[in-house]
């Protein structure tokens, strides 16, 4: 089985402008959570989607938003970026989800650098 | 809030020397565990898990790791470490139940260098 794509890989923005990142899971994963990834901060999670509904949400504020489309491949968009926004943005899905018990399998992520 | 410590930053060993890497959680529910590795230039790859029954676990390349519920730790152990072990290791924690959010809680992670 292909693993979890993330694309793009690179991207480098400059602040106040949005950004959207893709994410595609495992074939016949439901469940698709995102994290954010920085030296400081380590990985912190900011939501999961299952069967296109939000399930869970981290400490994140409302500039970061995401949505699951019916094939479960996810999207993340970030608005009126911030120089702290640049991070490893990974992508990680399952079949059960997290509140299912499920095992995560993580992507490559998604390297966003703001200027 | 639930949390994850993990107490080493960086662990530096030789080739054939044994490795553990402490993890201690605090949330007093029902928890999944797991241990996830980085290594360089790769993403992270599930190296083993806990869910239920024997606390001691054995994941991939010969690494191990035992569930000790009343200290609330889940330590990772190799016998014998090799140059190629070296990555970042990720302890992680998923609260079951009881209105947790059930999403993962990493660690900060630790680094672990292996001399040839």
């Amino acid at each position: 089985k292909a693993g979890v794509t993330q694309t793009p890989r690179y991207l480098i923005k400059t602040r106040g402008q949005q950004v959207t990142l893709s994410c595609s899971p495992i074939s016949g994963h439901r469940s698709v959570s995102w994290y954010q990834q920085t030296p400081g901060q380590g990985l912190q999670f900011l939501f999961e989607y299952f069967s296109e509904t939000q399930r869970n949400k981290g400490n994140f504020p409302g500039r970061f938003s995401g949505r699951q489309f019916s094939n479960s491949r996810s999207e993340m968009n970030v608005s009126t970026l911030e120089l702290g926004d640049s991070a490893l943005y990974l992508c990680a899905s399952s079949l059960a989800g997290t509140e299912g018990g499920g095992t995560q399998y993580f992507g490559p992520g998604t390297r966003l650098l703001v200027l | 809030a639930q949390s994850v410590s993990q107490h080493n930053h960086h662990v530096i060993l030789s080739e054939a020397a044994s490795l553990e890497l402490g993890c201690n959680y605090s949330y007093g529910g029902t928890v999944n565990l797991f241990w996830y590795v980085q290594y360089p230039g790769q993403h992270l790859q599930l190296l083993l898990k806990y869910f239920s029954g024997d606390p001691l676990v054995k994941g991939i390349k010969g690494f191990e790791a035992e569930f000790i519920k009343s200290k609330f730790s889940f330590n990772l152990r190799k016998p014998s470490v090799q140059w190629s072990d070296t990555a970042e290791y990720f302890c992680a924690v998923n609260p079951r139940g009881g209105g947790s959010q059930g999403n993962l809680i990493f660690g900060k992670g630790t680094k672990l260098s292996v001399k040839p």
